[in-house]
């Protein structure tokens, strides 16, 4: 089975703080992404991977980075938390260009609460 | 626009109705459509894919019209465990790119 894992299931961080948020995923894939989710408006996408070292702006990447230093592990960095930044944080990865109904898998989530 | 649209739901459904699902995506080109299901408070997980010709998983009937932008899912026989938020992902190219609709949640009741 595929593992996706996140380093925490819940984090509390004060304003100002930077926050590293880790993934790791076990099955060799190319692909790594890291979403936010916040009700009403879905999962959007704030940076992805494609390769060690290689990183694509999603949809809000402002106030993020992230880092891939090696392929089964994707960093997210917020610089300085904010509280517009609590939300849930989904990693998930997929294996590169597989061909039709390549999937995403994801891990169980970081709940992040910034005060 | 945006570029996956759903149902805005909720569905509150009673155990053993059918209940049907539908998607709409704005980018011809999207390579590969799939349906998620998503508890409360977990990961999103694969439901299933969806193939051109449509396929059918036990009492879930998915269907994508190229043509017309438009996937759909049926559930027959719904169960209470059926409860959850169903995501509508269109795949841009082929194992990147993933874009999800909003979700549209679906209660089933006793």
């Amino acid at each position: 089975d595929v593992k996706v894992t996140q380093s925490s299931r819940y984090l509390v961080k004060r304003t100002g703080e930077k926050v590293f948020l880790e993934c790791v995923q076990d099955m060799d894939h190319e692909n790594m992404f890291w979403y936010r989710q916040d009700p009403g408006l879905g999962l959007r996408l704030i940076y992805f991977s494609y390769d060690v070292k290689m990183k694509e702006k999603g949809d809000i990447p402002e106030g993020y980075s992230v880092s891939r230093e090696k392929k089964e592990r994707f960093s997210l960095i917020l610089e300085s938390a904010s509280t517009n930044q609590t939300s849930m944080y989904l990693c998930a990865s997929s294996p590169g260009q597989g061909g039709m109904n390549t999937e995403a898998f994801f891990g169980q989530g970081t709940r992040l609460t910034v005060v | 626009r945006k570029e996956v649209e759903q149902d805005p739901g909720p569905f509150n459904v009673p155990e053993g109705a059918t209940v049907a699902f539908n998607c709409t995506y704005s980018n011809s080109a999207s390579q590969s459509f799939f349906w998620y299901r998503q508890d409360c408070r977990k990961e999103p997980k694969l439901l299933m894919s969806v193939y051109s010709s449509g396929n059918e998983d036990g009492r879930f009937t998915a269907q994508l019209n190229r043509a017309s932008q438009y996937i759909s899912l049926l559930i027959r026989d719904s169960k209470l465990s059926d409860s959850a938020t169903y995501l509508c992902v269109v795949n841009i190219w082929y194992g990147q790119n993933f874009v999800f609709g909003p979700g549209t949640r679906l209660s089933v009741l006793p």
